[in-house]
């Protein structure tokens, strides 16, 4: 039973616009909602993260946007360069217990030179 | 700093056989988590060890696969005997641990591809 939804499945978009990905969550037991970025053959690496308490968070390109009462956030590139192509994974760390990461199915965003 | 090594990259067996994964931690990391991606879906939570206690194993498949952290440091993923159904990339990933409050960041090794054949 999936608890964070993740779209689109697959992105593309021309060099210089604006990538979004999005994710829903269920569970309002989470703290922490981190995106990581995955290069082929490499394993998946922090790219930012927000907390419930802010609704954005940016650093450089990269901003989340969170909707606590929608329970939702996104994940916004600007200026998206060919080097941003990559897989993003969403997720979210419950509260209770295990600091395990709940993950989104992954969106694989090409950006055309 | 070495980053999280995970060996071997790639594994093909057959049904039935028994592989054994092994992922080595950033040094320090008392924590210590194994995810697995099958062919394009999440990542899923497989178990979480702290130092060498299992400190979540619900998301462990079922009884063929069995965890171990040695003393705290590197830790091995065993699957006996292999399905088809293991197939996929398994992850492991370190992070220090500083208490609940503080979301440290989980540190990923380039994973192993598992195929079962």
């Amino acid at each position: 039973q999936q608890q964070v939804k993740q779209s689109p499945q697959s992105l593309i978009v021309q060099k210089g616009g604006i990538s979004i990905i999005n994710c829903a969550y269920e569970n309002t037991a989470f703290d922490y909602f981190p995106w990581y970025q995955q290069f082929p053959g490499k394993g998946p690496a922090l790219l930012i993260a927000i907390r419930p308490d802010v609704s954005e968070k940016k650093e450089g390109r990269f901003t989340i946007s969170f909707n606590k009462s929608a329970k939702q956030f996104s994940l916004h590139i600007m200026d998206s360069q060919p080097g941003d192509s990559a897989t993003y994974f969403c997720a979210a760390r419950g509260t209770s217990g295990t600091y395990k990461y709940i993950f989104g199915t992954g969106t694989r965003l090409k950006v055309l030179a | 700093e070495a980053g999280v090594t995970q060996f071997p990259s790639h594994s093909v067996i057959e049904k039935g056989q028994t592989v054994t994964l092994r992922c080595d931690p950033i040094s320090g990391h008392d924590n210590l988590y194994w995810y697995r991606r099958v062919m394009g879906k999440e990542i899923k939570f497989l178990l979480h060890f702290v130092k060498e206690s299992k400190q979540d194993e619900s998301g462990m498949p079922n009884n063929r696969f069995l965890a171990e952290r040695t003393g705290g440091t590197y830790s091995t993923l065993k699957v006996q005997p292999a399905e088809l159904e293991d197939s996929g990339v398994y992850f492991c990933a370190s992070s220090v641990d500083r208490g609940p409050s503080v979301a440290d960041t989980q540190y990923f090794g380039p994973g192993t591809r598992l195929t079962v054949l």
